[in-house]
């Protein structure tokens, strides 16, 4: 069953605690993105990556870190430094055609106790 | 800067009633759009892609450059039609989201 797997689904975290969130893809994709969503505003862009052991900072990546160190995994960090890190996390992939096809993960909810 | 801007929150319509989600859109040169859809406990997908002025479950959308807008249009929503509408703008390498619509279509 190809797809994205993003896991855990549901992570609960104590302040000033880092945590990983998990995703992985075998739809052979080169390019990987982390989006968070929260109410209202829609899907902002953290990190992305082109190709392996590549990746730039999206338009909020302050308080997280990546790594693509396979083409199928694209792992996202929150660390302490992130001041509001309860949200709903998005992985997606896609080919590097034109298409430009965005397919995403189920999701990852994130809650700081 | 790149923005992508849906003006609705949530649009509510009846059944067989047209329907029109709102995407306004900056960007200086020639933009790639697209609708994007998250039906109930399922993953976001993609609906259609301007390029492709493609008719997708009854939908399309036209880009018109001269108002900054790539509107999403349906003659008779639905029920099934229900759900939450992402307007995306790609540019180098990068997709930008709207806030998104809901979409609730009444019986």
């Amino acid at each position: 069953d190809g797809g994205i797997t993003q896991s855990p689904k549901y992570l609960f975290r104590k302040e000033g605690q880092n945590v990983t969130l998990s995703c992985e893809q075998n739809l052979n994709h080169d390019a990987m993105y982390w989006y968070r969503q929260d109410p209202g505003q829609g899907l902002r862009l953290i990190y992305y990556s082109q190709i392996v052991n590549d990746f730039q900072k999206g338009d909020i990546a302050e308080g997280y870190s990546v790594s693509r160190e396979k083409k199928e995994s694209f792992p996202l960090t929150v660390t302490s430094a992130q001041k509001n890190p309860t949200a709903f996390y998005l992985c997606a992939s896609t080919p590097r055609d034109d298409k430009k096809e965005l397919f995403f993960g189920e999701g990852s909810r994130l809650t700081v106790l | 800067a790149q923005r992508v801007t849906q003006p609705e929150k949530l649009l509510s319509v009846f059944k067989g009633a047209p329907v029109e989600l709102k995407c306004n859109y900056s960007y200086s040169g020639s933009p790639e759009l697209f609708w994007y859809v998250q039906y109930s406990r399922q993953r976001l997908q993609l609906l259609l892609r301007h390029i492709s002025r493609e008719s997708i479950k009854g939908f399309t959308a036209d880009l018109n450059k001269g108002e900054t807008s790539f509107h999403l249009k349906k003659p008779f929503a639905q029920e099934e039609d229900s759900a939450m509408y992402y307007c995306a703008l790609y540019n180098f390498n990068k997709f930008y989201f709207g806030s998104g619509t809901k979409l609730n279509v009444k019986p």
